[in-house]
């Protein structure tokens, strides 16, 4: 079965700093991975996705990712972390036999001034 | 212009009762959904729907009723409501069914059963 894991509950940033949240997935097959995020009493928004081609995909806000086939990774990144950003973080796999979402445990993310 | 909204934003209810939750997206898509994100935010599909039709039911009590009138519309009507049903429950829409189209979340339903 395909899934995702999310190994930190909570990272802390200075602003300006890079930033990083990790993701790690297992799937048969090829991957199709996704990142949202969520902002207090709203709904999850799209940042970016990877399905094929460069293993850097540039999303939202500034917002990067990088898919590492032999480490089954796919890191969030940010080169300069905002107090804005501070949010929960979702990462996500396409379960290519059901056609479902499946999200990780989301890690939440929280930039310092 | 909200593109995908839910009513109410909150729902208040006594366990036994019997209530339902709106979701229209203006963004044409084909496809929508139903999620619930528990206490923890752990999130997890319910229900999807491709032009009307049920596409994924996902191993939901059968209190549980989607009804999708058209395919702008996804409604979650729920029956007899237990505590554990206390929940943030979010609707999505996608362009086409395969979830390489991004989800669009609407802001969320936060039912509370007292």
């Amino acid at each position: 079965a395909q899934s995702v894991a999310q190994p930190e509950d909570q990272v802390n940033v200075a602003e300006g700093n890079p930033l990083t949240v990790k993701c790690t997935y297992s799937v048969s097959g090829n991957p199709y991975l996704f990142w949202y995020v969520q902002y207090p009493n709203r709904g999850l928004q799209f940042l970016l996705k990877y399905i094929t081609g460069d293993n850097l995909v540039k999303g939202s806000y500034g917002f990067e990712a990088e898919f590492n086939k032999s480490q089954t990774s796919f890191h969030l990144k940010k080169p300069s972390a905002l107090v804005s950003d501070s949010a929960l973080y979702f990462c996500a796999v396409r379960d290519s036999g059901t056609d479902k979402l499946i999200f990780g445990t989301g890690t939440r993310l929280q930039v310092f001034p | 212009d909200t593109a995908v909204s839910q009513t109410p934003k909150y729902l208040v209810t006594q366990m036994g009762n019997d209530k339902s939750i709106k979701c229209e997206q203006n963004l044409g898509h084909d496809t929508m959904y139903w999620y619930k994100q528990d206490s923890k935010k752990f999130l997890k599909i319910m229900f999807s729907y491709n032009n009307k039709e049920l596409i994924i039911n996902e191993t939901v009590p059968n209190r549980f009723s989607p009804k999708s009138p058209d395919k702008a519309h996804l409604n979650l009507h729920i029956n007899s409501l237990e505590l554990g049903d206390s929940a943030v429950y979010f609707c999505a829409s996608s362009q086409a069914i395969g979830y390489n189209s991004p989800l669009h979340f609407g802001n969320g339903t936060r039912l509370t059963v007292t």
